[in-house]
């Protein structure tokens, strides 16, 4: 089984909101991540998570802030967005965070509207 | 650091016709590559990488790619193009210098009848 689940499908918040994305996989991998994806653009990386400690964050602002609470599941919790935040959310996993060629599995995503 | 870049942000084929979607890469050191496809709405599916095992890789639905070091390239084809093959290709790499995956652009693939 390589699934990855992620929820919700669809999310739509106002600028004072404050929300919860969840990712989960059960396929033993050590390694999470979290991309935004615009419309017609490739995933740009937000956060890994390597053995649930965070090891990268490229920069993104502090309105979102992820959380590992295990290694099957991460979160992103979202506070205070703006509506460019708006943006297909994707958790992915992998074996471990290393470059040997690990495969990164995705899941369906999380379509985020900021209102 | 790696990247690649994709050589055409739209490519339309008829269907039956052979498949090609161009992906060159840039690397100072022995890459990974990978192909993904992600249909509307959904997540990215992998299609096929290549780790230094063989240079041809063949993947799911009948894609492959060759890893061409002369040419830093990997290029995906599949000779007989299905309407269900229609979503957006992104080529990727990654190195044991770089461990996050660096996406191409993407290539939409149309598929007509």
């Amino acid at each position: 089984d390589t699934e990855v689940t992620q929820t919700p499908k669809h999310l739509v918040m106002g600028m004072t909101n404050k929300k919860s994305l969840k990712c989960e996989q059960h396929m033993g991998h050590r390694a999470m991540y979290w991309y935004k994806q615009k419309a017609k653009k490739p995933p740009e990386l937000m956060f890994v998570y390597s053995y649930e400690k965070l090891s990268i964050n490229e920069s993104v602002p502090s309105r979102f802030s992820p959380e590992c609470p295990n290694s099957s599941l991460l979160n992103l919790h979202l506070h205070a967005l703006q509506p460019e935040d708006s943006a297909l959310y994707l958790c992915a996993s992998s074996q471990e965070y290393r470059g040997d060629g690990e495969t990164q599995y995705f899941g369906p995503g999380t379509r985020l509207l900021v209102l | 650091a790696q990247s690649v870049t994709q050589l055409g942000s739209h490519v339309s084929v008829s269907e039956g016709a052979l498949v090609l979607l161009r992906c060159n890469y840039s690397s100072s050191v022995p890459p990974y590559l990978f192909w993904y496809v992600q249909y509307p709405n959904q997540g990215l599916q992998l299609l096929l990488k290549y780790t230094s095992a063989a240079t041809l890789v063949k993947g799911i639905n009948g894609f492959e790619a060759e890893f061409k070091k002369s040419e830093t390239s990997f290029h995906l084809t599949k000779p007989s193009a299905h309407m269900s093959d229609a979503a957006e290709y992104f080529c990727a790499v990654s190195s044991n210098s770089g461990y996050a995956l660096n996406f191409g652009k993407g290539t939409s693939l149309l598929v007509t009848p």
